[in-house]
């Protein structure tokens, strides 16, 4: 089993759609939760950063963290064609490696 | 404020040579860490280090890799006789550390190997 599971996709919406991501895990440690972007070819980019359970909202992206169910979460809202990348959640227990899901590959179709 | 830097972007090896990439942090950050990204898969911690220090290379093959953070200079990850298996992105990731403002890693555009 995999410390980190997240369905890879692909995932293709119609724009202005609200998209869900998701990831579990099963390394009851992690502390630190963390969603990156990449586009192809490119190095991951730090969309959201959340410590512990809970919410965190940054314009268009929630991050919702449930750790009784090891189970984390990004909405996109009002989803646009930029948006169209792969979309990697990744946690730690601080000041340490992250481990990384798999990547969800989305498409946002105009 | 110039974010990590890789060099190469592009590196091409025949099978049986050495490969050495380059990852130059955020200024200010003493902390690196280097991640392998296979095709079609989620990024792979090889090595965690800080100024001249190894801290965690439990991810980091035990044979022809290795790793270091000099004093002064850019951290460099080095793969000898280089097979076709080693061909992936490597991605350096840096952090100023937990004493100093956060561990968040920001990654560098990558160095994509390719073994002929």
């Amino acid at each position: 089993q995999k410390e980190v599971e997240q369905d890879p996709g692909p995932l293709s919406v119609p724009e202005g759609a609200i998209v869900s991501l998701n990831c579990t895990y099963s390394n009851s440690a992690f502390q630190y939760f963390m969603w990156y972007r990449q586009y192809s070819r490119k190095g991951p980019e730090l969309l959201m950063y959340t410590y512990s359970s809970g919410n965190k909202e940054d314009g268009r992206f929630t991050a919702q963290v449930d750790k009784s169910s090891k189970y984390i979460s990004l909405f996109i809202r009002d989803s646009q064609p930029s948006d169209s990348a792969t979309y990697l959640c990744a946690m730690s227990k601080g000041a340490q490696k992250l481990v990384f899901g798999q990547g969800t590959r989305l498409t946002i179709n105009p | 404020n110039a974010g990590v830097m890789q060099n190469p972007r592009h590196l091409v090896r025949r099978r049986g040579q050495e490969a050495r990439l380059r990852c130059s942090p955020v200024k200010g950050h003493s902390h690196v860490y280097w991640y392998r990204q296979l095709p079609e898969e989620g990024l792979k911690f090889m090595v965690y280090l800080q100024k001249e220090n190894i801290i965690d290379e439990s991810g980091m093959p035990k044979e022809r890799f290795s790793a270091e953070f000099p004093k002064e200079g850019p951290s460099i990850l080095r793969i000898q006789q280089v097979v076709r298996g080693d061909s992936a992105a490597y991605f350096c990731a840096s952090s100023p550390g937990p004493t100093a403002g956060g561990d968040t890693q920001y990654f560098g555009p990558g160095t994509r190997l390719t073994v002929l």
